[in-house]
Order: structure tokens, then C-alpha cells, then sequence
């Protein structure tokens, strides 16, 4: 079956340093990748879609330059948390889905990356 | 606009008992509807989804699900629980607009009493 692979699992770090984190479809080509958020006990918080070719499309409320997403190939999507603060310590996961028609398809999901930010 | 609602932030059975939680939905246009599972510190895994070929949607590890339209529904359900079923699940609806978004509702944390 489709496997969305997210890469580091767990993030320690200083404040002020930028943390990227890397989401993978590995048997099939998404032209879609989606970022959520999520805070501890609590539901997913949809952050931003990233378009292969082209700009990132964002969510109400969440900064762009703050949250920076590249999605150069059909496999690959990074989000990058720039000058990370301890108030973006959360849990990111990513998801993506095979390109055949999206709203039936579900969406395969990464095991997330726990970031926290000292 | 879509949305989900899930009733009960919390449920708690005995082992060999009956899972209900529940869903409702909020949509303009025919959903999709989906159910998905996490373990602590784990991304989401399909239960199973509705896509308007069947109103009982069956899933994996013996779950099941019924898209009732008249009430907006859409309740996942399983026999008989195992201490393995323990986890967060998410009802979701597809948003419109082919996007692929999917908006979740709250989550139910599952407990399984020994």
C-alpha cells in the first residue's frame, strides 16, 4: 500500500535555530503533500498544502515566512520551522495521496515529528 | 463549509464490550468520510473510508462504520474491543473543491478496561 515516510522522528534544539523536516511518498508521485499541526491531546490542525512547482498554499493564520515549505519533486515536501521558539514545540505531520483523484483517496499519513524547542 | 463533530472526547469499555464513537458531519455536498486511527506519537492510520458505493463501510482490525444521510452520520463501531484498540481516532470529511483537505473533528481517546 502507498507509505508516506517523515524524516526525523524526534527534534531537540535551541531556540532560535531553523529545524526542516522532510516528508516522503515512497511507492507512488504526489503532486499534493499536506502539513498539519498538532497540539497534545488535541485534533489536527491543517497548516498549509505544498504544490510540487509551486508555491505553497497556507492556512488562515499561519505564517509563511515562519513555516517554509518546498516541495521540488513528485516525492518530496519540507517544511521548515525558521527560527524555532519554544511555542512551536508540537507534533508536525505530513500526509499525501496518489494523484488519482483526490477526494475519494485517502490520505496516507507520516508518523510524524515530535519538534521541542528549549 | 464542512465539519465534523465527534460526541464524547473520551470513551472508556471493558474488553470483549462493544465500541461505539461517534460522528456527525456538517457538508453541502455528498462527503467523504473517513475514520482514522493513532497510537501515541504516531502518525494516522485508515480504518476505512465512505466514498457513496456501500452506507456500511467495513475496515480494518474489525471495524466498521454506517453513513446514515437522514442524520448526518456517520458512527464507527466494533463488536467486541481489544486492549489493542486503545488509541485517539478522527472522524474526517473531504473538503470540497477536490483538494484532498481533510478536515478532522476533536478525536475520542478509546480506553479499554481489562
Amino acid at each position: 500500500g502507498a507509505v508516506v515516510s517523515q524524516h526525523p522522528s524526534r527534534v531537540i534544539c535551541k531556540s532560535g535555530t531553523s529545524v526542516k523536516i522532510e516528508c516522503r511518498s515512497l511507492d507512488f508521485q504526489a503532486t499534493t503533500m499536506f502539513w498539519y499541526r498538532q497540539f497534545p491531546k488535541k485534533s489536527l490542525m491543517l497548516m498549509a498544502t505544498s504544490n510540487e512547482g509551486s508555491k505553497a498554499t497556507y492556512e488562515q493564520g499561519v505564517e509563511k515566512d515562519k513555516f517554509l515549505i518546498n516541495h521540488a519533486s513528485l516525492t518530496l515536501s519540507t517544511l521548515t520551522v525558521t527560527s524555532a521558539h519554544p511555542e512551536d514545540s508540537s507534533f508536525y505531520i505530513c500526509s499525501a495521496s496518489p494523484p488519482f483523484g483526490t477526494e475519494n483517496q485517502p490520505q496516507h499519513f507520516g508518523d510524524g515529528t515530535r519538534l521541542s524547542i528549549l | 463549509a464542512q465539519s465534523v463533530t465527534q460526541l464524547g472526547s473520551h470513551v472508556s469499555v471493558s474488553e470483549g464490550a462493544l465500541v461505539l464513537l461517534r460522528c456527525n458531519y456538517s457538508s453541502s455536498v455528498p462527503p467523504y468520510l473517513f475514520w482514522y486511527v493513532q497510537y501515541p506519537n504516531q502518525g494516522l492510520q485508515l480504518l476505512l473510508k465512505y466514498t457513496s458505493a456501500a452506507t456500511l463501510v467495513k475496515g480494518i482490525n474489525g471495524f466498521e462504520a454506517e453513513f446514515k444521510k437522514s442524520e448526518t452520520s456517520f458512527h464507527l463501531t466494533k463488536p467486541s474491543a481489544h486492549m489493542s484498540d486503545a488509541a485517539e481516532y478522527f472522524c474526517a470529511v473531504s473538503g470540497t473543491g477536490n483538494t484532498g483537505k481533510l478536515i478532522f473533528g476533536q478525536g475520542t481517546t478509546l480506553q479499554v478496561k481489562p
